[in-house]
């Protein structure tokens, strides 16, 4: 079985300052692992994923994630968090069965 | 140009009562999935096609039913409806199953009273 965990509900940052988003998976076999976005009232909207290669990927909006193959990590990262960056990110894991989200963690940058 | 569409946004109706959601997608895709997020946000995937053939039906009830007329197109069907199918419930395309990304639709807000 495949699970993604986000350990934080809520994180909370002020503008300028450097974010990170929080997020670990179980799956067997290789993983490939998604980040989304969603904004309120919208759909999701994808914003970068590892499937293999190099460790850190770069994705949309300044967003990057490192994938941390000994940790079972996949964070999110934004060197400077704006306040439009404010949303509802899910992690997702896809293993050998289809796509499970995390819970979601709910971002707030403050001015 | 809308990639994945859904309608209606909004969905209003009576417990007992029979609805349909309609999606499509204008991006060729070969998959599509329908997802329900609860109130508290959690997004649980229920039915993916791919090709016009069924080939996920996680443990929903199965009041509800998927309807693919073509890849284009994934509606769901709600007979009976209760009052815990209240959700925004999403449509979803991807290339393939896989490693590919899903582009979700706007969702449909659907409350039942």
């Amino acid at each position: 079985a495949q699970s993604v965990a986000q350990p934080e509900d809520q994180v909370n940052v002020a503008e300028g300052n450097p974010l990170t988003v929080k997020c670990t998976y179980s799956v067997s076999g290789n993983p490939y692992l998604f980040w989304y976005v969603q904004y309120p009232n919208r759909g999701l909207q994808f914003l970068l994923k590892y499937i293999t290669g190099d460790n850190l990927v770069k994705g949309s909006y300044g967003f990057e994630a490192e994938f941390n193959k000994s940790q079972t990590s996949f964070h999110l990262k934004k060197p400077s968090a704006l306040v439009s960056d404010s949303a509802l990110y899910f992690c997702a894991v896809r293993g050998n069965n289809d796509m499970r989200f995390g819970a979601g963690t709910r971002l707030t940058v403050k001015p | 140009d809308t990639a994945v569409s859904q309608t209606p946004k909004y969905l209003v109706t009576q417990m007992g009562n029979d609805k349909s959601i309609k999606c499509e997608q204008n991006l060729g895709h070969d998959t599509m999935y329908w997802y329900k997020q609860d109130s508290k946000k959690f997004l649980k995937i229920m039915f993916s096609y791919n090709n016009k053939e069924l080939i996920i039906n996680e443990t929903v009830p199965n009041r509800f039913s998927p309807k693919s007329p073509d890849k284009a197109h994934l509606n769901l069907h709600i007979n009976s409806l209760e009052l815990g199918d209240s959700a925004v419930y999403f449509c979803a395309s991807s290339i393939i199953r896989g490693r590919n990304e899903q582009f979700f639709g706007p969702g449909t807000r659907l409350t039942v009273l």
